[in-house]
């Protein structure tokens, strides 16, 4: 019954990997996120999609690639990992401007 | 770029009190919500007040905007254990939602 849910909860990586989370909403929502939390818990907006095109492209290094097989699932690709990746990611849904729906976050660590 | 800030960034009060957090912003904004976040957990959202709005409740929670002063107050009355947590505002310009830095409440039992 879990409305957003995200796989991996902890992934712990070698610098140099390439790595995928993944992020599905069961609530109908047209519209879904990727933030990224860093250590002093800030919270910033990555992407975000609406029925499976791209609205919101925020400052990301092109390693990371989000991609949207339908508007349930948005999955988050990163290539060559760093160490200044190491984060928390969490993947939000909404419908129109209203609530949104944050999963359980997926912490990443890059050694 | 706009953002929320967040005052105090740390709260320490015992049960029973009220707990007041204040978030101050820059532009103009459809609405603004508040989230909270225990530890190691995603956000959940508390509640969201229009711009046309000034006072909001829900339960033990009361939200003031003030859109001329771009301010606006969370407090949670009679506080248990359990609010503790990270408490985030989120100003909303559609699509975009942009997260303060979070006030940390520690309600000590």
């Amino acid at each position: 019954d879990t409305a957003v849910s995200q796989t991996p909860k902890y992934l712990v990586t070698q610098m140099g990997n390439d790595k995928s989370i993944k992020c599905e909403q069961n609530l109908g929502h047209d519209t879904m996120y990727w933030y990224k939390q860093d250590s002093k818990k800030f919270l910033k907006i990555m992407f975000s999609y609406n029925n499976k095109e791209l609205i919101i492209n925020e400052t990301v290094p092109n390693r990371f690639s989000p991609k949207s097989p339908d508007k349930a699932h948005l999955n988050l690709h990163i290539n060559s990992l760093e160490l200044g990746d190491s984060a928390v990611y969490f993947c939000a849904s909404s419908q129109e401007a209203s609530e949104q729906f944050f999963g359980p976050g997926t912490r990443l660590t890059v050694l | 770029s706009q953002q929320g800030e967040e005052d105090p960034q740390a709260l320490s009060i015992q049960e029973g009190e009220n707990a007041t957090m204040n978030c101050s912003y820059k532009t103009s904004i459809n609405n603004l919500q508040w989230y909270r976040q225990n530890s190691g957990r995603g956000l959940v959202h508390l509640i969201l007040i229009r711009s046309n709005e000034r006072e909001k409740h829900s339960g033990r929670l009361r939200v003031t905007l003030d859109t001329s002063k771009k301010s606006s107050s969370l407090l949670i009355t009679a506080s248990r254990a359990a609010d503790t947590a990270s408490y985030f505002c989120a100003t909303d310009r559609s699509p975009r939602l942009t997260f303060g830095e979070g006030t940390q409440l520690t309600v000590n039992p």
